[in-house]
């Protein structure tokens, strides 16, 4: 199975701040890569999908880049709505594996 | 607006049985993979299931593999998720979503506690 470490496990920012959250596969997974936000009691949002391609709807502040094993995820301007939790989701073979998760906060 | 509504959660002893739907709605149900995919309380997200459009191919990770049984009634736009054997372990929320390479649309999840 493709193990998806992510990394921070949490992090706290201020208004306005840039952020970024990185996930690591155990194997190269050729950009089949999505970020998802997860707000308190909620279900999951698909924010980025291929690596880099914003959902629509999806605020353009969100952007997300990398290739091969390391993908990251960039929120440029913290915004209170912001707050939640974000997975990584690997889709290039199953057993499609999430990371574990990081928790963004507002300072 | 597409919509997946999931029914059938509650509390199940331990190797009892239960049965989830999902009612999809506001797309072509028949043209998309679906899948199943759970969140044990304040823990990450699992996949747990994937068919395919027709039915005839289902995927399941090697925990749930043999004790659970994802299918799909096109004709209804409605998703199913029979377990099996549970284990305490498989106590959580479980979201139906639409599987189009990644999950790109979740229902709002339900709950399954398996517990004696």
């Amino acid at each position: 199975d493709i193990q998806m470490t992510q990394s921070p496990a949490s992090l706290s920012a201020s208004l306005g701040e840039t952020i970024s959250i990185e996930c690591r596969a155990s194997e190269d997974i050729y950009s089949n890569l999505a970020w998802y936000q997860q707000k308190s009691g909620k279900s999951p949002q698909l924010l980025i999908y291929a690596a880099n391609r914003l959902q629509d709807g999806v605020p353009s502040r969100f952007s997300g880049s990398g290739s091969g094993t390391q993908y990251s995820l960039k929120i440029s301007g913290m915004q209170p709505e912001d707050e939640g939790d974000y997975f990584c989701l690997q889709g290039s073979k199953f057993p499609y594996t999430f990371g574990a998760g990081t928790k963004l906060e507002l300072k | 607006e597409v919509q997946l509504v999931e029914s059938g959660g509650g509390l199940v002893q331990p190797g009892r049985s239960l049965k989830l739907s999902c009612a999809a709605s506001g797309f072509t149900f028949s043209n998309y993979y679906m899948a199943w995919v759970r969140q044990a309380p304040k823990k990450g997200l699992e996949w747990v299931a994937t068919i395919s459009t027709s039915g005839s191919r289902t995927y399941y990770p090697d925990s749930v593999k043999g004790r659970f049984t994802i299918s799909r009634d096109n004709a209804k736009s409605s998703l199913y998720l029979q377990m099996n054997s549970l284990k305490s372990e498989d106590t959580a929320t479980y979201y139906c979503a639409r599987h189009s390479d990644y999950f790109d649309y979740w229902g709002q999840g339900v709950m399954v506690t398996v517990s004696s």
